[in-house]
């Protein structure tokens, strides 16, 4: 069974210029996370969807940034007009449902790779 | 809301010594608790996590941590590190029934000869 795929594992813009980073989460996994780490720092929850939804995005930069799940294909992370300050890793994780009993449950997340971003 | 703090940016230790990475954390409401390893360009791997139950949690790679609710700690442990265990370690909490998680800001453990 695949682990949660990214691509590319890096990329390289210009400032001003589009970035999409692709995640195709594992096999039976309907929950895609983003979360982003800047250097030197710990991930930072960006957004979380399921299929053709958008459950959370409270970690969403209000602008530029945008994030899909739809009902075939991978989950997209779109960035326009990039700047330097969004050069990161980008790590997307996927789940399948929750775990533990119904009163305290939990969704076990599987992380990818990663892509690295870098803004020139 | 929560917050996760490492206190240690760097760790460094000799080869076969025991080593103790520190994670507290803060919240006003339960959490499950994580650490993860983070291999240089690689992704995260899960090392162990605290859902319930008895508070001591062995993980893979010769890794434990125990949970302690009184002084929101949740320590990794090693009795003999190795060369491949350098790496960075982040420890990471998320709240009973929601989804999304607080990570540390990292320990980057380095393991000499």
């Amino acid at each position: 069974n695949a682990g949660v795929m990214q691509n590319p594992r890096h990329l390289v813009r210009r400032r001003g210029q589009e970035a999409r980073l692709r995640c195709s989460p594992m096999k039976g996994h309907s929950h895609v996370y983003w979360y982003r780490q800047l250097p030197e720092e710990g991930l930072k929850f960006m957004v979380y969807l399921q299929k053709e939804n958008i459950i959370d995005e409270s970690g969403m930069p209000k602008e530029r940034f945008s994030a899909e799940f739809p009902k075939e294909g991978p989950s997209i992370l779109r960035i326009q007009q990039v700047v330097r300050g969004d050069s990161a890793a980008y790590f997307c994780a996927s789940s399948s449902g929750t775990s533990g009993s119904p009163l305290r449950s939990y969704n076990e997340q599987f992380f990818g790779p990663g892509t690295r971003l870098t803004v020139l | 809301a929560q917050s996760v703090t490492q206190l240690d940016s760097q760790v460094p230790v000799f080869e076969e010594a025991p080593v103790e990475l520190r994670c507290n954390y803060s919240s006003s409401v339960s959490v499950y608790l994580f650490w993860y390893v983070q291999y240089p360009n690689q992704g995260l791997q899960l090392l162990l996590k605290y859902l319930s139950g008895s508070t001591l949690v062995k993980g893979i790679n010769g890794f434990e941590a125990e949970f302690n609710k009184s002084q929101t700690s949740f320590h990794l442990r090693k009795p003999s590190v190795h060369i491949s265990d350098t790496a960075e370690y982040f420890c990471a909490v998320i709240r009973h029934n929601f989804n999304k998680f607080y990570f540390g800001s990292g320990t980057k453990l380095n393991v000499k000869p």
